[in-house]
C-alpha cells in the first residue's frame, strides 16, 4: 500500500458543483496533514491544514478521519479557477518532512 | 515576510553533464530546507532535507547530492546526470517547529537528453 493514496481523477464538474476528494494514508502515527493546490508546471501552494476537528476556509472544508486513516477536501460552489491538481500530504517522522500523494486533478467547466 | 528563491526555472542538460540547482530563503533564520522531485504525472518525492548548515539527510539513494554551505542556502548537485534525473525539482522550507507548513520555491524543470 502506498503511503499516501489519491484518486488521480480527473474529476470533471460544472461550475457551481460540489466536489469531494479523499486521500488515504498508511501511517496511523501521522500528526499533521495538509492539502496543497498545484497548477500545471507550477509549485504546490498550501491550500489548508487539516485539523482533527475539521476546518473550513470559505468554500473549502477539510476533514480528518483517524479511524479510517483518510482526509478529505470538499469544495463547494466550484469556480473555473478551482481547476488544478490537489495534493494531500501527511507528516512523516520529525523535521516536518511531508509525504505527498500523487494528486487528484479537478477540471471545472462552464 | 519570508520568500524562497529557486533557479533556474528551466534547464536542459545532456546525459553525463553536471548539475547545480540553488535555492535561497529570505526573511527567516535556521529554516529546515528540503529538495523534492516530481516526475511527470507523479507525486512529489522527498530527496534531501537539512536542519542546519552542513547537516544533510538523504531520503533515497540516487545520483544526486545536496549541500547547505550557508544557513539559508541549499544546493542540489550531480556529477553526471542520467536520463532518469529528468523532472520538476522543488526546494521548500519550513520553520523548525513540529507540524509546520511547508512552502515551495517556483521549481526547476530539468530535462536530461
Amino acid at each position: 500500500r502506498k503511503e499516501v493514496e489519491q484518486d488521480p481523477g480527473p474529476f470533471n464538474v460544472p461550475e457551481g458543483a460540489t466536489v469531494a476528494f479523499n486521500c488515504t494514508y498508511s501511517n496511523s502515527a501521522s500528526q499533521s496533514f495538509f492539502w496543497y493546490r498545484q497548477d500545471c508546471r507550477k509549485e504546490p501552494k498550501l491550500l489548508m491544514s487539516v485539523y482533527s476537528s475539521g476546518n473550513e476556509d470559505g468554500r473549502f472544508t477539510a476533514q480528518l478521519n483517524r479511524a479510517s486513516q483518510y482526509i478529505s477536501l470538499l469544495i463547494r460552489d466550484s469556480k473555473l479557477s478551482d481547476s488544478a491538481t490537489y495534493l494531500c500530504a501527511r507528516g512523516s517522522g520529525g523535521y516536518n518532512k511531508l509525504i505527498f500523494g500523487a494528486g487528484t486533478r479537478l477540471a471545472v467547466h462552464p | 515576510s519570508q520568500t524562497i528563491h529557486q533557479w533556474p526555472a528551466t534547464l536542459v542538460q545532456p546525459v553525463g553533464s553536471p548539475l547545480s540547482l540553488e535555492c535561497t530563503v529570505e526573511g527567516t533564520s535556521n529554516p529546515n530546507l528540503y529538495w523534492y522531485r516530481q516526475a511527470a504525472g507523479r507525486g512529489l518525492q522527498l530527496l534531501f532535507y537539512s536542519i542546519g548548515i552542513d547537516q544533510i539527510s538523504s531520503e533515497v539513494p540516487q545520483n544526486l547530492s545536496a549541500s547547505r554551505p550557508q544557513d539559508r542556502q541549499f544546493i542540489l548537485s550531480s556529477k553526471k546526470l542520467l536520463l532518469s534525473d529528468s523532472g520538476f525539482y522543488l526546494c521548500a522550507w519550513t520553520t523548525g517547529g513540529t507540524g509546520e507548513k511547508l512552502f515551495f520555491g517556483s521549481g526547476t524543470q530539468l530535462s536530461v537528453l
